[in-house]
């Protein structure tokens, strides 16, 4: 049963700490989505990347916000330094084909993040 | 900017309820429309609609899609305590390297 694994499920962390998130998205997909949501702004597109390259990052905090794909396996999603406004779940999301067959997106279960 | 517009924001309503969700959107170029179901965790893909007037069906529930008032609809009949959900709508739109835009949710609740 091919899914999209996120680690860590839950994270606390002080403000100031380094967060680092990680995704697996499901194999032969080729696009990879980071979203962060909250209950104030809902679904937010952070990021994604396609073959492993960033296409948009627009929806990052670029000063402390930073995402990559080490390898068609692994995408990461970095906040260095975390502030308290950064707790949400963050959800990473794969897909794969181009075109309209694109756009289905598997979520993975999140990540839960508290910053105090 | 592109937008979806969800409504309503929520809803409570009985098991055997038939419910209606609506979707709008502005988008520019656009390609396709997907809803999902939020319960506690990750969102679950339900539908995906590129063509105005066919209805999309999987047991109680169905989606239709009008390109020319541009926007969709989501029906769940004989509701189920089950059903209570965040349902998501999400417009994908512009060249073919741009992701989903996502509304903002309706959240359903099913009381028996």
């Amino acid at each position: 049963d091919a899914r999209v694994t996120q680690t860590p499920r839950h994270k606390v962390t002080e403000m100031g700490q380094e967060v680092t998130m990680r995704c697996q998205p499901i194999l032969g997909h080729n696009t990879v989505f980071w979203y962060r949501q909250t209950m104030m702004q809902g679904l937010e597109l952070l990021a994604y990347f396609r073959n492993r390259a960033p296409l948009d990052d627009s929806g990052m905090p670029k000063d402390r916000f930073s995402a990559e794909m080490p390898d068609a396996t692994l995408a990461t999603l970095k906040i260095q330094p975390s502030e308290p406004r950064d707790s949400a779940v963050y959800f990473c999301a794969s897909g794969q084909g181009s075109g309209v067959a694109q756009e289905t997106q598997y979520f993975g279960p999140g990540t839960r993040l508290l910053v105090l | 900017e592109d937008k979806v517009v969800q409504s309503p924001l929520s809803l409570v309503v009985h098991e055997g309820d038939t419910v209606t969700l609506n979707c709008s959107y502005e988008v520019t170029n656009f390609r396709s429309l997907l809803w999902y179901k939020q319960e506690k965790k990750a969102p679950t893909f339900l539908f995906m609609l590129t063509s105005s007037g066919i209805e999309k069906k999987s047991g109680r529930l169905s989606s239709i899609l009008d390109k020319k008032e541009l926007f969709s609809i989501l029906n769940i009949t004989a509701t189920q305590t089950g059903d209570s959900a965040v349902y998501l709508c999400a417009v994908g739109g512009n060249s073919g390297n741009t992701p989903l835009v996502f509304g903002k949710g309706t959240r359903l609740s099913v009381i028996a």
